[in-house]
């Protein structure tokens, strides 16, 4: 079956500092891609749609600047949140379509803790 | 607009109960996808059903089974014989045609106790 390789799964940073997060198809190309924030015992929401070589889709109320977001192949999107701050502190987990209405396969998430 | 509810926030069974998830949906679509992901502890999201909005038959797979009912926009998940690994919090969840994302409910966080 599909997967989805998310990197890194743990992360511990210093506030002010930037962390990127990938999202790697293994054996699919996914031209779409999203980034969703889990909050502790709460939904997934999405904050962005990748789309490969153009520019992320964000949601409402979600900061650009501080969430970027790159596409730059089939295979792969990478989400760098910028200056973290400990109410960045969240699950990110990423998820990537095929061709068609295939379901959406989710990577293993990546948990975030800004010190 | 789309819209997912699971009103069921915890639920706690004793191993080897049955127990129904709760799912009602709410869409002005006549064309969606339904879905129902497990999240164990571990944090990744695992597939478990789609269901295309014109295929009311109900599905068994093992211990799952989803009982689909347009009627009451309803797409309920049971477990039977309830087993400790089956502790997670699980999403139903809507796409609507031409959409790409998911409409996530907010979660029922299912406890088995041994």
């Amino acid at each position: 079956g599909a997967v989805v390789s998310q990197h890194p799964s743990r992360v511990i940073c210093k506030s002010g500092t930037s962390v990127k997060i990938e999202c790697r198809s293994l054996d699919f190309q996914a031209t779409t891609m999203f980034w969703y924030r889990q909050f502790p015992k709460q939904s997934l929401m999405l904050m962005a749609t990748s789309n490969e070589g153009s520019k992320a889709t964000y949601e409402q109320g979600v900061e650009k600047d501080k969430f970027l977001i790159n596409h730059a192949s089939l295979t792969l999107s990478t989400l760098t949140v910028t200056s973290a701050h400990p109410e960045d502190s969240s699950f990110y987990i990423c998820s990537a379509r095929g061709t068609g209405w295939s379901p959406l396969h989710f990577g293993n998430g990546t948990r975030l803790t800004v010190t | 607009a789309q819209k997912v509810t699971q009103a069921q926030t915890e639920i706690s069974v004793v191993e080897k109960e049955d127990v129904t998830l709760d799912c009602v949906y709410e869409t002005r679509d006549t064309t969606y996808y339904l879905f129902w992901y497990k999240q164990p502890p571990s944090g990744e999201l695992v597939f478990l059903i789609r269901r295309n909005s014109f295929d009311e038959q109900n599905e068994i797979s093992g211990r799952y089974s989803w009982n689909f009912q347009k009627s009451t926009s309803s797409f309920n998940f049971t477990i039977t014989a309830s087993q400790v690994v089956d502790s997670a919090v699980y999403f139903c969840a809507l796409t609507p045609p031409g959409a790409n994302n998911l409409f996530f409910g907010t979660g029922t966080r299912l406890t088995v106790i041994p």
